[in-house]
């Protein structure tokens, strides 16, 4: 049962345009929330994160918004760049329920394509 | 100076060997993680020690055995390996829960 889940297994985008990612979660308990950013044969490289307590959290060109009611959670890259070009993994963790321990739950990824 | 590092990168290896991957991390962090990336690309938890704890043992084969001889390292022992154990392994370390750094990963292939 995917708790965290990203229906989009990839995306394509131009160069200089806004890039929008999605992620669902079903885990009423996660009150935590990140993406991370993957080349091949790398690790995944933290990016950015949201608590359960704010509904936007902006870092220079990436913006994370979470809908709370919808448990829908986005980011935005903008303006989109070549080396953008990565998979993308949303992530969970019910952190301040007292499950922090449990690891961090993955969603499948999005595979984003900057085109040029 | 790479915060979380993992050898070897890649590991290729007959079924029925034992084999072991090594995880370091420098950043002072009090929990170290195991997570598999299977070939339909899904990061699963495997592991987690806090302190020398086992915090969490999700349901893998007791042939999987974490192993942390001090809070900066958490090594992964695989005994009797099999075909459906080829997979990416990442090994990640937190603190306080906050954001997890991940290594880079060590594909395993067994054949």
């Amino acid at each position: 049962d995917q708790q965290v889940k990203q229906n989009s297994p990839s995306l394509s985008v131009q160069e200089g345009r806004i890039s929008i990612l999605n992620c669902d979660y079903t885990n009423s308990m996660f009150d935590y929330f990140l993406w991370y950013k993957k080349y091949p044969a790398e690790g995944p490289t933290f990016l950015i994160s949201i608590s359960s307590i704010k509904d936007k959290n902006e870092d220079g060109r990436f913006t994370v918004f979470l809908n709370k009611s919808a448990k829908h959670l986005s980011l935005h890259i903008v303006p989109s760049q070549p080396g953008d070009s990565a998979v993308y993994f949303c992530a969970a963790i019910p952190m301040y329920s007292g499950g922090g321990a449990d690891g961090l739950t993955f969603g499948k990824g999005t595979h984003l394509i900057i085109q040029p | 100076d790479t915060a979380v590092s993992q050898t070897p990168k890649y590991l290729v290896t007959q079924m029925g060997n034992d084999k072991s991957i090594k995880c370091e991390q420098n950043l002072g962090h009090d929990t170290m993680y195991w997570y598999k990336q299977d070939s339909k690309k899904f990061l699963k938890i495997m592991f987690s020690y806090n302190n020398k704890e086992l915090i969490i043992n999700e349901t893998v084969p007791n042939r999987f055995s974490p192993k942390s001889p001090d809070k900066a390292h958490l090594n992964l022992h695989i005994n009797s390996l099999e075909l459906g154990d080829s997979a990416v392994y990442f090994c990640a370390s937190t603190h306080m829960n906050t954001e997890a750094f991940f290594g880079q990963g060590t594909r395993l292939t067994v054949v």
